[in-house]
């Protein structure tokens, strides 16, 4: 089985700009999360899906939204970019529905530079 | 904050000695997984120790948890150049279908 994708792997905005970024889980996977890392925060929980419909929001602001479609691709959304947005972005998906207890299979993230 | 803390923040040692890294977290868990990061890149699942388990053993890992401390500590055996990595601790709790990672640990093994 393909392992999870993440589209683009590179990027580089300017400020005010906004980016989508893209997650395709494995084959089966129904469950996406997504975490964004940086050096001084480590790695913090974005959202979660389940069959299209948004389980869980970590602490973003409101520019940070997502949504999941039919076949559990999943794609998240960053307006009005600011230069604290700039960070690596990863997506895991689960075999099951309870992320909190499953095996999470990670992609190689979306490195996003704000400039 | 339920974030896990991890101890020590890095780590080096030879290749061939052993290294243990320490998880420590606030609150009830579900099961506590440990991950690797290679170098800004995507984590990798080692293993995931359930709350009513006490010890596991995948290869040359070994994982132990202790519920009445809240801490879990991975044990990496004969190191190779290769587990030059950062290791995770991730919790999962009751209700919140997310994980929690801890800050890490950046191991670097020296041949």
């Amino acid at each position: 089985k393909a392992g999870v994708t993440q589209t683009p792997r590179y990027l580089i905005k300017t400020r005010g700009q906004q980016v989508t970024l893209s997650c395709s889980p494995i084959s089966g996977h129904r469950s996406v999360s997504w975490y964004q890392q940086t050096p001084g925060q480590g790695l913090q929980f974005l959202f979660e899906y389940f069959s299209e419909t948004q389980r869980n929001k970590g602490n973003f602001p409101g520019r940070f939204s997502g949504r999941q479609f039919s076949n559990s691709r999943s794609e998240m959304n960053v307006s009005t970019l600011e230069l604290g947005d700039s960070a690596l972005y990863l997506c895991a998906s689960s075999l099951l529905a309870r992320p909190n207890t499953d095996t999470q299979y990670f992609g190689p993230g979306t490195r996003l530079t704000v400039l | 904050s339920q974030q896990g803390e991890e101890d020590p923040q890095a780590l080096s040692i030879q290749e061939g000695e052993n290294a243990t890294m320490n998880c420590s977290y606030k609150t009830s868990i579900n099961n506590l997984q440990w991950y690797r990061q290679n170098s800004g890149r995507g984590l990798v699942h080692l293993i995931l120790i359930r709350s009513n388990e006490r010890e596991k053993h995948s290869g040359r890992l070994r994982v132990t948890l202790d519920t009445s401390k809240k801490s879990s500590s991975l044990l990496i055996t004969a190191s190779r150049a290769a587990d030059t990595a950062s290791y995770f601790c991730a919790t999962g709790f009751q209700g919140a279908q997310k994980l929690v990672f801890g800050q890490g640990t950046r191991l670097t093994i020296n041949p």
